[in-house]
């Protein structure tokens, strides 16, 4: 089963703007993982957030972790047409397995 | 240097038919994971590879899904007696150490297999 929810399915926006997309997940974690896939190719490791921080910048990225509600986010600022991709979270447990939710389809409209 | 690579690219197969699917990892990463993708849907955790430990195959869907790695290098997911839903994108990723201990996991480009 999923552990990472990510929400919303889809977003579709214009360049310049930003763009914020939210992961849920179910049990504790170690730590909590963004990845881009484009084209339903291979994927692409954006930022990794552990469960002791809170807040991670990233160049245009910033990604929120709130363990107590179970949730992250992913916001792209000042978005641009190459950002169009489809986003997943990953979360890592207890073990070295991570699990990935179903993605976020962003599109970028120039 | 060279990241990650699969092959085939693209796999068509008629039903029944058995199919291997490689991974070349990048050279000197110890761990290895075969994941499935459905159309539209998240990564799906097949198998992993840490060194010379027993791999974990607790994600294979059923027995006619293995696969092995050689030498801790190339590896190698065969799928026995194909069904029409097997078709799924197969990715693998290789990373230095445990991925998710904050190593980061490097994906190939994926097999896009179609079974007829």
């Amino acid at each position: 089963s999923q552990q990472g929810e990510e929400d919303p399915q889809a977003l579709s926006i214009q360049e310049g703007e930003n763009a914020t997309m939210n992961c849920s997940y179910k049990t504790s974690i170690n730590n909590l993982q963004w990845y881009r896939q484009n084209s339903g190719r291979g994927l692409v490791h954006l930022i990794l957030i552990r469960s002791n921080e809170r807040e991670k910048h990233s160049g245009r990225l910033r990604v929120t972790l709130d363990t107590s509600k179970k949730s992250s986010s992913l916001l792209i600022t000042a978005s641009r047409a190459a950002d169009t991709a489809s986003y997943f979270c990953a979360t890592r447990g207890s073990n070295y397995k991570l699990t990935f939710g179903k993605g976020t389809l962003l599109t970028v409209n120039p | 240097g060279a990241g990650v690579s699969q092959s085939p690219s693209n796999k068509v197969t008629e039903k029944g038919k058995d199919v291997e699917l490689r991974c070349d990892p990048i050279s000197g990463h110890t761990a290895l994971y075969w994941y499935r993708q459905s159309l539209g849907q998240g990564l799906e955790f097949l198998i992993y590879f840490q060194g010379n430990s027993a791999p974990d195959k607790s994600g294979l869907p059923s027995d006619r899904f293995s696969a092995e790695r050689t030498g801790g290098s190339v590896s190698t997911l065969t799928i026995q007696r194909t069904q029409q839903e097997d078709s799924a994108v197969y990715l693998c990723a290789s990373s230095q150490g445990l991925a998710g201990g904050g190593n980061e996991q490097y994906f190939g480009p994926g097999t896009r297999l179609t079974v007829t």
